[in-house]
């Protein structure tokens, strides 16, 4: 059974880069067909779905954050990261990662909150 | 960008009764509608993908219909493990976008 587990530093300051890394157990990110996706949620907010990779290279992301944020996948550690730039306080939020196939989403990671603040 | 909105926002149910969620496009997204379920501390899970395909594990008491623009996801009776918040998907269209939730709580 393919689980997930996102890492990464809870607080962020203004205008650096938010990190997060998101570990697969029981499951190869190089497995065919699968996209490898990070949604968020604002406290008392709804989800968004940043985008996806794949360990191919294929990439998507919302039109919104494409400016600043890139989702890679590392085969050599079956894992996939998140990084987003310039963060400001709207950034603040419970950032999930999750396996799909560019259309749904499961399994998903437990989330980690990521908090932007000086 | 599609718009999902889901209805009601909060629904107070007592175990047994029988809950119908509402989920509503602005635009039509075909049947590429999933829902999915979030209790407290635990992971979002899909529960329906093609607006009514359960997913792996989800029990009977659990339907999702619709097409288009409406859609609806029903618990025939529900049990004590099923208060959660639930969001419906759309995948019509990228970006992929959810709806609000709904949150069935006990009554």
């Amino acid at each position: 059974q393919v689980q997930l587990q996102e890492s990464g530093p809870g607080l962020v300051k203004p205008s650096e880069t938010l990190s997060l890394t998101c570990t697969v157990s029981g499951g190869s990110v190089s497995s065919g067909g699968f996209y490898w996706s990070w949604i968020r949620q604002p406290a008392g907010k709804g989800l968004e779905w940043i985008g996806y990779a794949s360990y191919s290279g294929t990439t998507n992301y919302i039109p919104s954050l494409k400016s600043r944020v890139t989702i890679s996948v590392d085969t050599s550690k079956n894992q996939f990261s998140l990084r987003l730039s310039s963060v400001t306080a709207a950034d603040t939020a419970m950032y999930y990662c999750a396996r799909g196939n560019s259309r749904i989403l499961s399994p998903w990671g437990q989330g980690t909150l990521v908090t932007v603040s000086s | 960008e599609i718009v999902m909105t889901q209805s009601p926002a909060t629904l107070s149910v007592s175990p047994g009764e029988r809950v119908t969620l509402s989920c509503r496009a602005s635009q039509s997204v075909s049947s590429n509608l999933a829902w999915y379920q979030h209790k407290r501390g635990q992971p979002p899970r899909l529960l329906f993908y093609g607006a009514s395909t359960r997913a792996a594990g989800v029990p009977a008491r659990f339907s999702g219909s619709g097409s288009g623009t409406e859609f609806t996801l029903t618990i025939s009776s529900l049990q004590s493990e099923d208060f959660a918040v639930y969001y419906c998907q759309q995948y019509n269209n990228w970006p992929r976008t959810f709806g609000q939730g709904t949150k069935v709580e006990i009554k």
